[in-house]
């Protein structure tokens, strides 16, 4: 069974890192797509980042300079470091697994969701 | 402030069929054909219902189809029951490898 489980949330302070981390079960995590995707509460979504199975990965300009997605082959992980967080980051994280079919994978449809990891960013 | 836009709600009574828009407001979105929706029931995890534009995954029921029309895609749920109640998202490839999402729509069934 496909499975992502998100990990790492929490209060962090303004200014602070936080590193959430994504386990993946019943697929290879290097032969796919996976993004994150944040939801603010009571707000709608946003997508904050992807990696390529070729290992590249790629940000919104949100977040880009102050985020990092990288993947753990070793271990089928992937994490996301989070520095510099400002308020306006609290939001619940998901992991998400692109869209496989018979034609192949897509990395811009997002179809296996993690249950989704909460960051507050508060003082 | 999201370069798709969506109607923030929208309503039927069961049996109906309602559409959806989703609608470029960006000069700067690029490939618009990559376009997917999403469904959440409240405290839910979202699902991918339409990619492609118009494709369905797999045990998705064919009541939720989706179309595009210039700068306008949209999603269209007919036969509407009660368990469709619920926030919709499109989602598009923005070009340069970055994406977006449209605002929602919360779909109340009457």
């Amino acid at each position: 069974e496909v499975q992502v489980v998100e990990s790492g949330g929490g209060l962090v302070q303004p200014g602070g890192s936080l590193r959430l981390s994504c386990a993946a079960s019943g697929f290879t995590v290097s032969h796919n797509y996976m993004s994150w995707v944040r939801q603010a509460p009571g707000k709608g979504l946003e997508w904050v980042s992807i990696i390529f199975s070729g290992g590249d990965a790629f940000y919104a300009d949100s977040v880009k300079g102050r985020f990092t997605l990288s993947r753990h082959n070793s271990n089928n992980s992937l994490d996301l470091q989070m520095n510099s967080l400002r308020p306006e980051d609290t939001a619940v994280y998901y992991c998400v697994k692109a869209y496989c079919g018979g034609a192949g994978c897509y990395p811009w449809y997002f179809d296996q969701w993690g249950q989704g990891t909460l960051v507050t960013v508060s003082s | 402030q999201s370069a798709l836009t969506q109607p923030p709600s929208a309503s039927g009574s069961p049996g109906q069929s309602v559409t959806i828009s989703c609608t470029v407001t960006s000069s700067d979105l690029g490939d618009y054909k990559y376009v997917s929706w999403y469904q959440q029931h409240p405290g839910k995890v979202p699902k991918l219902i339409i990619f492609e534009v118009s494709k369905r995954p797999s045990g998705v029921p064919d009541r939720f189809s989706g179309s595009n029309s210039g700068n306008t895609a949209s999603l269209t749920v007919s036969g509407l029951r009660a368990e469709d109640e619920a926030d919709y998202y499109c989602f598009s490839y923005a070009g340069n490898n970055k994406g977006v999402f449209g605002g929602g729509t919360k779909l109340t069934v009457l």
